[in-house]
């Protein structure tokens, strides 16, 4: 049971670059969710989903786009780059099933910077 | 302001002592109060949830949640080098799991 992984698990970008941060989860949950982790400000909510083909914004969607055609996976993107998108990604999924509906369960992040 | 304070410590103590980690919020709302550890270049793993107002206990840990003050508190007795992580309260309100709002994280050293 491999849970939410995340590829890859380094990256580092130019700036005005584009690129792509996967994310693909296992365990049938109906939500996902992108955060980004700086120092000093904790997991800010980028994008989020609450079933295939519908997404949302969070707290920080600027100059990050996704999508939702699977279960499975939730892609986020990058279309240009910047040095402030230097961050700890995690992608996280929760579902509404089960005792406690409150519990995300995250990948190990993907590490990005952005020169 | 943010909705949601936590002390970003550092925060170092011996083993087995008593330790005491903190938040404040201000969207009453919130009632689902939650406490992540982390450990390093991990994500992080929810460790106990409460909701409403009160007092959980799981073994060591202690979560407590004081909705009048708007604080909630996680106790951690005992405290073993294992222990050793970043802890970062979060919560959300009725609607909305995919929505949870986090503190900054208290990084956690604790000392053999």
């Amino acid at each position: 049971n491999a849970g939410v992984t995340q590829t890859p698990k380094f990256q580092v970008l130019k700036t005005g670059q584009s690129m792509t941060l996967q994310c693909a989860q296992d365990m049938n949950h109906e939500y996902m969710s992108w955060y980004r982790q700086d120092p000093g400000m904790g997991l800010r909510l980028i994008h989020y989903s609450v079933g295939a083909g519908i997404t949302d914004q969070g707290e920080v969607p600027n100059g990050y786009n996704v999508s939702r055609s699977t279960t499975e996976d939730f892609p986020l993107r990058l279309l240009s780059a910047a040095p402030s998108q230097t961050s700890v990604y995690f992608c996280a999924s929760s579902t509404d099933r089960g005792r406690f509906t409150g519990e995300l369960f995250f990948g190990e992040g993907s590490r990005l910077t952005v020169l | 302001q943010k909705e949601v304070e936590q002390d970003p410590g550092p925060l170092s103590v011996p083993e087995g002592a008593i330790v005491s980690l903190n938040c404040t919020y201000s969207n009453s709302a919130f009632q689902y109060f939650m406490w992540y550890r982390q450990y390093s270049r991990k994500g992080p793993e929810l460790l106990m949830y409460t909701y409403s107002s009160g007092n959980k206990e799981d073994g060591r840990f202690t979560a407590q949640v004081d909705k009048s003050s708007k604080y909630i508190s996680l106790f951690i007795r005992d405290s073993q080098p294992s222990d050793s992580a970043t802890y970062l309260c979060a919560m959300r309100l009725v609607q909305g799991a995919q929505k949870l709002v986090f503190g900054q994280g208290t990084r956690l050293t604790i000392n053999p």
